[in-house]
C-alpha cells in the first residue's frame, strides 16, 4: 500500500490564483481531512469527510473548498490564494469516524503564496 | 476551546537518558490523547493512544501516562538514541464522532551522542 498521498510537494502560486491540492489513499479509508502547520501554531483542521459525498468544515475553512465523489481522493481546492494561505498542508485518513483508529497523514505539500 | 501547551519548543538530552515530554490542557478533559512524531519536511506518525480511563500506556521505549486531575500527559522515551531526534506532537479528542482534534504545537527534541 502506497497510504496517503499528495501532489504537488511544492507550489508558488501568485495572490489571486487558483489551484487543487490533490490527495489520496488506497486503504479505503472511510474519513479523511485536511490540516495546515504554520510555525508557531498546531496542526489546524481545515476541511473533513467521513465518507463519499459527505464533507463538513473544520476549524480553519475560509478560502478552501473540498468534495469526496470517491472514497481514495479527497481534494482540496483554493479558489483565489492569498499570502495568508502560504503554509504546509497536510492530508490525513483514517479507517472510520472512531478516534481510535490510527491517523495516518500524507508527506505534506508546501504552498508559498506570493 | 481547547488550548494545549507542550512543555518547551526544545529539548536537548545526551544519549542514553530518558526524554520526558509534557502536554498540558486545559478547558474540557478529553476522552483520547494521542502522541505523533514528525521528521523535517515529512507528515506526522502516530505513536500512540491513551485514553481517559487509562493511567499508562506502553510501546518498546516509549511510554505515555494520562493525569485527568493535572490535565497532563507525559511522554517518555527511555534508553533515548539520535534516531529519536525529532519534533512530537500531542493531540486530543473529546470522543464524540463529531468535533475534531486538538494540536500542540510540538516539541522538538535532539538526541546527541
Amino acid at each position: 500500500n502506497a497510504g496517503v498521498t499528495q501532489t504537488p510537494k511544492f507550489q508558488v502560486l501568485k495572490t489571486g490564483q487558483s489551484m487543487t491540492l490533490q490527495c489520496a489513499q488506497d486503504m479505503n479509508h472511510e474519513y479523511m481531512s485536511w490540516y495546515r502547520q504554520d510555525p508557531g501554531m498546531g496542526l489546524r483542521l481545515i476541511h473533513y469527510s467521513v465518507g463519499a459525498g459527505i464533507t463538513d468544515q473544520g476549524e480553519v475553512p475560509n478560502g478552501y473548498n473540498v468534495s469526496r465523489s470517491t472514497t481514495e481522493d479527497f481534494p482540496l481546492r483554493l479558489l483565489s490564494a492569498a499570502p495568508s494561505q502560504t503554509s504546509v498542508y497536510f492530508c490525513a485518513s483514517r479507517a472510520s469516524m472512531r478516534w481510535e483508529d490510527t491517523q495516518y497523514f500524507g508527506p505534506g505539500t508546501r504552498l508559498t503564496v506570493l | 476551546s481547547q488550548k494545549i501547551e507542550q512543555n518547551s519548543e526544545a529539548l536537548n538530552i545526551q544519549e542514553g537518558k530518558t526524554a520526558t515530554l509534557t502536554c498540558n490542557y486545559t478547558n474540557y478533559s478529553p476522552a483520547y490523547l494521542q502522541w505523533y512524531r514528525q521528521d523535517p519536511g515529512r507528515g506526522p506518525v502516530f505513536l500512540l493512544l491513551i485514553r481517559e480511563n487509562e493511567k499508562e500506556k506502553r510501546k518498546e521505549r516509549l511510554k505515555v501516562t494520562f493525569d485527568t486531575t493535572l490535565k497532563q500527559s507525559l511522554f517518555h522515551i527511555t534508553a533515548s538514541q539520535p534516531a529519536d531526534s525529532a519534533t512530537y506532537l500531542c493531540a486530543l479528542h473529546r470522543g464524540s464522532t463529531l468535533g475534531r482534534l486538538y494540536f500542540g504545537r510540538g516539541t522538538q527534541l535532539t538526541v546527541w551522542p
